[in-house]
């Protein structure tokens, strides 16, 4: 089955503490990417990767890092996570960055203390 | 600030009934999108219209496009309780190849059985 996977689904951290985030597709996408979504504020562009090493940042890049090592994999690291970071995180690929639909993973609930 | 900016925000329908969401965005853009959000869950992609095509259908599903008002709307034909939802309109922007994708903030679905 096609599909985005994410891990934890639901994580409670302290501030301060690092943690990561992990994304896996098994679409052979190119394109991956990362989502927080807010109430009020809907979902914003973290980083995304156009290929295997090729990352950047989007809109609300500060305070995470990313990598992309392999092609299936895009973890997103909190090195240092404060509570301004307790959101819903989305990880999304598809085939490539070019107008195509992208799919979505089930979502990790973050909050930070 | 917003590309993508649903209408109305809630909107509550019996089962049956139609239901009709608009979008509007402000620059222009190589595709407009739909996805649906169950609460608190993934994305999952509807349906995809490019610039240049005007009207789209999948299943229950019809969406226009109107590029010359920046303006989308998604019609859902006889709505189920299962279609209670948010959905979500995205567009990219036009010559970007970033995959960036810029959410509006949806329009809260409920249907009533």
């Amino acid at each position: 089955e096609a599909q985005v996977t994410q891990n934890p689904r639901y994580l409670i951290t302290v501030t301060g503490k690092k943690l990561t985030v992990t994304c896996s597709q098994n679409m052979n996408h190119e394109y991956m990417s990362w989502y927080r979504q807010d109430p009020g504020l809907g979902l914003r562009q973290i980083y995304y990767s156009m290929n295997v090493e090729v990352t950047d940042k989007g809109d609300v890049p500060e305070g995470y890092k990313v990598s992309r090592k392999e092609k299936r994999n895009f973890p997103l690291i909190l090195e240092s996570p404060s509570p301004n970071q307790t959101s819903l995180y989305f990880c999304a690929s598809s085939y490539t960055g070019e107008s195509y639909e992208q799919y979505f993973g089930p979502g990790t609930r973050l909050t930070v203390t | 600030s917003q590309q993508g900016e649903e209408d109305p925000q809630a909107l509550s329908i019996q089962e049956g009934e139609n239901a009709t969401m608009n979008c509007s965005y402000k620059t222009s853009i190589n595709n407009l999108q739909w996805y649906r959000q169950n609460s608190g869950r993934g994305l999952v992609h509807l349906i995809l219209i490019r610039s240049n095509e005007r009207e789209k259908h999948s299943g229950r599903l019809r969406v226009t496009l109107d590029t010359s008002k920046k303006s989308s709307s998604l019609l859902i034909t006889a709505s189920r309780a299962a279609d209670t939802a948010s959905y979500f309109c995205a567009t990219d922007r036009v010559w970007s190849n970033t995959g960036k994708l810029i959410f509006g903030q949806g329009t809260t679905l409920q249907v009533k059985p």
